[in-house]
């Protein structure tokens, strides 16, 4: 199988500290990863797409320079929240896609909730 | 531009009865369309994915899901419900972005309750 993990699960912090989230394929390597945002009760919001190497793409309306998206080698890719908001507070999820049997396959992390206080 | 309408943000069932969940599509290609399962606090798990190939789409736990090109549809049912399908449920386009790059565009989702 293909195992997304994300690292932490969960995490509490105050306002105005940054806060890293770690996203990896464990037994493959992905060359994308996507990193979407979900608020309660509501759909995926792709936030970023990240190419290993290379900057990541972000969509319209989300802060670059808010939500850092490092994608350092072909199994992890980290966000960093930068001065965190309670308007920040939300399940993160990551992606990560691998072409295999002639098609792109997309795997999901078990997401991050973040609380900001 | 690809997209995904989710008809019915809460759906409940009986436990043993049909779960019908609806999905249209819009589309200027031929679309690659996916269904996924939320559990509460967790990511997303693949339940099936049409590319192109069969209209009828056969997924993990008994789910399906026929691709009806006539009725922009892609709707998912299951025979019949267990209390372990209670779940958020997304459908998804895959759209092109551009640069040879393709994304994932996800509907509102849609809460099934079981009843038992």
């Amino acid at each position: 199988g293909a195992v997304v993990s994300q690292h932490p699960s969960w995490v509490i912090c105050k306002s105005g500290t940054s806060v890293k989230i770690e996203c990896r394929s464990l037994d493959f390597q992905a060359t994308t990863m996507f990193w979407y945002r979900q608020f309660p009760k509501q759909s995926l919001m792709l936030m970023a797409t990240s190419n290993e190497g290379s900057k990541a793409t972000y969509e319209q309306g989300v802060e670059k320079d808010k939500f850092l998206i490092n994608h350092a080698s072909l199994t992890l890719s980290t966000l960093t929240v930068t001065s965190a908001h309670p308007e920040d507070s939300s399940f993160y999820i990551c992606s990560a896609r691998v072409f295999r049997s002639e098609a792109y396959e997309q795997y999901f992390g078990p997401g991050t909730r973040l609380t900001v206080t | 531009a690809q997209s995904v309408t989710q008809l019915g943000s809460h759906v409940s069932v009986s436990e043993g009865a049909l779960v019908l969940l609806r999905c249209n599509y819009s589309s200027s290609v031929p679309p690659y369309l996916f269904w996924y399962v939320q559990y509460p606090n967790q990511g997303l798990q693949l339940l099936l994915k049409y590319t192109s190939a069969a209209t009828l789409v056969k997924g993990i736990n008994d789910f399906e899901a026929e691709f009806k090109k006539s009725e922009t549809s892609f709707h998912l049912t299951k025979p019949s419900a267990h209390m372990s399908d209670a779940a958020e449920y997304f459908c998804a386009v895959r759209a092109y972005s551009g640069a040879g790059s393709y994304q994932l565009t996800f509907g509102k989702g849609t809460k099934l309750s079981v009843i038992p």
